[in-house]
């Protein structure tokens, strides 16, 4: 069974750090992006970061630029979000997800086609 | 940054009836549109991609039309499992950008 499953939300104060993990399995990880998508409280879904395969490509959302960081490693088979300097609006449930493929006309295309169930990140004092 | 609108934000249907939710894209996103579906407490499932494709196990009654700027997911003969909230995203252009959602309540 295709599954991810996330970690390493809590209560943080503001100006503090969390390591998010995703942890994939009945795939091979190697094969695809991932992305990891937050949703803030009665809100809707906000693509955050995104890594290809090899780790030599990676996008975040300006919010997130220079406090962020999303890793990899395929060996393990996970995914990370290291998040630093958070702040209240940071506070979401963070889905891992997988960015699926297609090609077309010499291009690709990535929608998101497994996702996690979710963490939750709180940020307040 | 390509902007997705979804229409309504809330569409009130009864069981058994049919609903129509809308998604239009600032931009031409070709047929490089998903739909996801979210229940209370779940994170989101894939439903449809290339604006009319379904996923893997979704029933025949979902299902996507459109192309350019303006797509439709239709849901026939709506189950009490289908009441959720519904959001379309382009994934035609990066950054990636979804709609802010559609709430299809029991009317």
């Amino acid at each position: 069974e295709v599954q991810l499953v996330e970690s390493g939300g809590g209560l943080v104060q503001p100006g503090g750090s969390l390591r998010l993990s995703c942890a994939a399995s009945g795939f091979t990880l190697l094969n695809y992006w991932m992305s990891w998508v937050r949703q803030a409280p009665g809100k809707g879904l906000e693509w955050v970061a995104n890594i290809k395969q090899d780790s030599s490509d990676i996008y975040y959302v300006d919010s997130v630029k220079g406090r962020f960081t999303i890793s990899r490693d395929n060996t393990e088979n996970s995914v990370y979000l290291q998040m630093n300097s958070l702040r209240a609006e940071d506070t979401a449930v963070y889905y891992c997800v997988r960015d699926f493929h297609v090609r077309s006309r010499d291009k690709y295309y990535y929608y998101m086609d497994v996702w996690g169930k979710g963490t939750t990140v709180t940020v307040s004092s | 940054e390509i902007v997705v609108t979804q229409s309504p934000a809330t569409l009130s249907v009864s069981p058994g009836e049919r609903a129509t939710l809308s998604c239009r894209a600032s931009q031409d996103v070709s047929t490089n549109l998903a739909w996801y579906q979210q229940t209370p407490g779940q994170a989101p499932r894939l439903l449809i991609s290339g604006a009319s494709t379904r996923a893997t196990g979704i029933p025949a009654r979902f299902s996507g039309s459109g192309s350019g700027t303006e797509f439709t997911l239709t849901i026939t003969s709506l189950q009490s499992e289908d009441f959720a909230v519904y959001y379309c995203q382009q994934y035609n252009k990066w950054p990636r950008s979804f709609g802010q959602g559609t709430k299809l309540e029991i009317k």
